[in-house]
C-alpha cells in the first residue's frame, strides 16, 4: 500500500511555456500532499503544502503565481510551472501523507527547460 | 545555520565495513526524526524512524541525542546495495499541523567490493 505516482516522469519544454505535473495517491486518500524541488547535489526543498479543497501553503521564497498548485480531489494534486525558464530545470517530487507523520514520495519528474 | 546539517561525504567503504553517519538539527523543539535513503535520480524512501531510546532494524541502528540535537545512523556489514545517499529528516514542531519535513542535504555512501 501507500503508492504515489507522478506524471510525467521526464519533460523537456521550451522557455516561456507552462508544464503541468500530476501527483496521485493510488491506493489511499491523501488530504495533504507536498511538493518538493531538488537541484543536483542539494537537498529536497519543500515548495508548498497542498490541502484538498483549499489553497496551497507556499514556503518563503516560492512564487505562488509561478508555481500553481491544485488539489481538487483526495487522490490528485497538480503543480503547474508557468512561463518556465531554464533556472526552473530541476527534479520535482511530490509526497502524500499517509496515516500520521509518514510521507510517501512519488518517483519524481525531471524538468528540463531549454 | 542550516536547519539540518549532514557531512556530505562521500564515504567510500569496502563491503563488510561498519559506517556511521551523523546529523545535527537546529530546532530543539523538533518532534520526529527519520532517515531516508535516496538512490541516484530517484525519490527518497523511508529507511527508518529514529526514537529517543534508539532503535535497530537488521544491520541499521539509529540513535537520537536530544540534548545535543544529534542523530546518527550506523550501518553494519555494508553491502554493495547500500550505496546511496542517506538523508537525515526532521519534523519541526512549528509545522502548522501539516507534518512538514525538513531534509538534510544527504551523505553519500559508496560501498566497493
Amino acid at each position: 500500500g501507500a503508492v504515489v505516482s507522478q506524471h510525467p516522469s521526464r519533460v523537456i519544454c521550451k522557455s516561456g511555456t507552462s508544464v503541468k505535473i500530476e501527483c496521485r495517491s493510488l491506493d489511499f486518500q491523501a488530504t495533504t500532499m507536498f511538493w518538493y524541488r531538488q537541484f543536483p547535489k542539494q537537498s529536497l526543498m519543500l515548495m508548498a503544502t497542498s490541502n484538498e479543497g483549499s489553497k496551497a501553503t507556499y514556503e518563503q521564497g516560492v512564487e505562488k503565481d509561478k508555481f500553481l498548485i491544485n488539489h481538487a480531489s483526495l487522490t490528485l494534486s497538480t503543480l503547474t510551472v508557468t512561463s518556465a525558464h531554464p533556472e526552473d530545470s530541476s527534479f520535482y517530487i511530490c509526497s502524500a501523507r499517509y496515516q500520521g507523520y509518514e510521507q510517501y514520495f512519488g518517483p519524481g519528474t525531471r524538468l528540463t527547460v531549454t | 545555520r542550516k536547519e539540518v546539517e549532514q557531512d556530505p561525504g562521500p564515504f567510500n567503504v569496502p563491503e563488510g565495513a561498519t559506517v556511521a553517519f551523523n546529523c545535527t538539527y537546529s530546532n530543539s523543539a523538533s518532534q520526529s526524526f527519520f532517515w531516508y535513503r535516496q538512490d541516484c535520480r530517484k525519490e527518497p524512501k523511508l529507511l527508518m524512524s529514529v526514537y529517543s531510546s534508539g532503535n535497530e532494524d537488521g544491520r541499521f541502528t539509529a540513535q537520537l541525542n536530544r540534548a545535543s540535537q544529534y542523530i546518527s545512523l550506523l550501518i553494519r556489514d555494508s553491502k554493495l546495495s547500500d550505496s546511496a545517499t542517506y538523508l537525515c529528516v526532521v519534523k519541526p514542531s512549528f509545522s502548522g499541523g501539516y507534518n512538514k519535513l525538513i531534509f538534510g542535504a544527504g551523505t553519500r555512501l559508496a560501498v566497493h567490493p
